[in-house]
């Protein structure tokens, strides 16, 4: 089945410790997204690459990172991660305007 | 920056009710996405809306897209125990690639 996977599920670092995310996809979607989630509020978009141009939000802080190497392969780099960084991140794809979102389960991220 | 509002924050319902929500925005958006999340997962989508006033429907779930452009809600009729998560809408605007979630509505069935 075509899908979204994350890995890994779960990720411990410790503070200031750099840490790297992955996403890869087998929709061939060209544009892929990551987004923060906190506990119980609504995913907030870091960034997002349609092809390989990037396209960072304003408020995403400089210690947020991105690359995307290929169609299929994204990654987050969190270069230096405080415990506010601790979060879900979530993973998207989608097609073209108007491309609904798949989403990856996400990978937990916590900072000690 | 742009914000979802969705309404009501969290439900408790009886198994077997109808449930209702929303979300407004003082943007227009061209694409509004209905997505339920379960406790450590990603979102699943559930309805995709394309034009003003579409009605769409996925079994028991059933969603409109707002004449104006600025709202949506999302029904789900005689609810179970597993349509206990929580229920976030998002709403893309013209020309861009960027979808913004609502604030979420967390919902609770009662057996």
């Amino acid at each position: 089945d075509a899908m979204v996977i994350q890995n890994p599920r779960y990720q411990v670092t410790q503070f200031g410790k750099p840490v790297t995310l992955s996403c890869s996809q087998t929709l061939n979607h060209n544009v892929m997204y990551w987004y923060q989630q906190k506990s119980s509020q609504a995913p907030k978009l870091l960034f997002h690459y349609y092809d390989k141009d990037f396209n960072n939000e304003a408020d995403t802080p400089d210690n947020f990172q991105s690359r995307r190497p290929n169609t299929s392969f994204c990654f987050l780099d969190i270069r230096s991660p405080g415990l506010g960084d601790a979060a879900m991140y979530l993973c998207a794809t989608s097609q073209g305007l108007a491309g609904v979102l798949f989403f990856g389960p996400g990978t937990r991220l916590t900072v000690l | 920056g742009q914000q979802l509002n969705q309404s009501p924050q969290s439900m408790f319902i009886q198994e077997g009710e109808d449930v209702s929500m929303n979300c407004t925005s003082s943007s227009i958006f061209n694409t509004w996405l209905w997505y339920k999340q379960d406790p450590g997962e990603g979102p699943v989508l559930l309805i995709a809306l394309y034009k003003a006033g579409e009605l769409t429907s996925n079994g028991r779930l059933t969603a409109q897209f707002g004449i104006t452009r600025k709202d949506s809600f999302l029904n789900i009729s005689a609810s179970i125990p597993s349509d206990v998560g929580i229920y976030f809408c998002a709403g893309q605007t013209s020309g861009t690639y960027k979808y913004i979630f609502g604030t979420g509505t967390r919902l609770k069935v009662l057996a």
